[in-house]
């Protein structure tokens, strides 16, 4: 059964600085990978997606892809109390199930 | 463009009671989910759809039902309402299922509380 771990959090960071999140996929099958954000009380939206080893920019966001390390990650620079959500990182397999994330609070 | 809409917002059961929770999408997607989330807790998938006529189980599906009589409808169905069903319910579509498939379009959600 392919697996995901999120590997950091609760995540505490000031503003301004960055915050880091990672995961890591059991299944050296995965070829695509996503990050989605929810905010307390919301449904998760899609912020990233990944297919190529190496970084993908995104404003602020940037995620970064080694398949062979089989991990992802997400940094979140000049982080904003608006980033203050939780992190998700799908598994890769036709029933999408998510794990519990990473919750990300901004300090103002 | 609406998206995924979900109705009720909310909604308080008793125990034993049944209900039905809507979901439609207009985006003519194939592919539609619907997720549970307790609080503090992930994501846990009930039953999806490759299209209309075609479900299957998820992780949690037992004290729930679905059917996709549609492309765009996914009516996911409670009976016998417990208070372990208390939860919020999402649905979500994606255009295509596998490998690339984590392209998700979630609805607002539907907060169920069963007294």
């Amino acid at each position: 059964q392919k697996e995901v771990e999120q590997n950091s959090g609760p995540l505490s960071v000031p503003e301004g600085a960055i915050a880091s999140l990672n995961c890591t996929y059991s299944d050296r099958g995965s070829q695509s990978f996503f990050w989605y954000r929810q905010y307390s009380g919301k449904s998760p939206e899609l912020i990233m997606s990944i297919y190529s080893n190496g970084d993908k920019e995104d404003g602020r966001f940037t995620a970064q892809l080694n398949k062979a390390s089989q991990y992802v990650s997400l940094l979140i620079r000049d982080s904003q109390p608006s980033d203050s959500a939780t992190y998700l990182c799908p598994r890769d397999d036709y029933k999408l199930s998510f794990g519990a994330g990473t919750t990300v609070t901004v300090r103002a | 463009n609406a998206g995924v809409t979900q109705t009720p917002k909310f909604r308080i059961l008793k125990i034993g009671q049944s209900m039905t929770l809507q979901c439609a999408q207009d985006m003519n997607h194939n592919y539609m989910y619907w997720y549970r989330q307790d609080p503090g807790m992930g994501l846990k998938l009930i039953y999806y759809s490759v299209g209309a006529g075609i479900t299957d189980k998820g992780e949690v599906p037992n004290g729930y039902n679905v059917s996709r009589s549609t492309t765009e409808d996914f009516p996911l169905r409670l009976e016998l309402a417990a208070p372990s069903q208390t939860s919020v319910y999402f649905c979500a579509s994606s255009p295509r299922l596998g490998a690339g498939a984590n392209v998700l379009t979630f609805g607002a959600g539907s907060r169920l509380t069963v007294l």
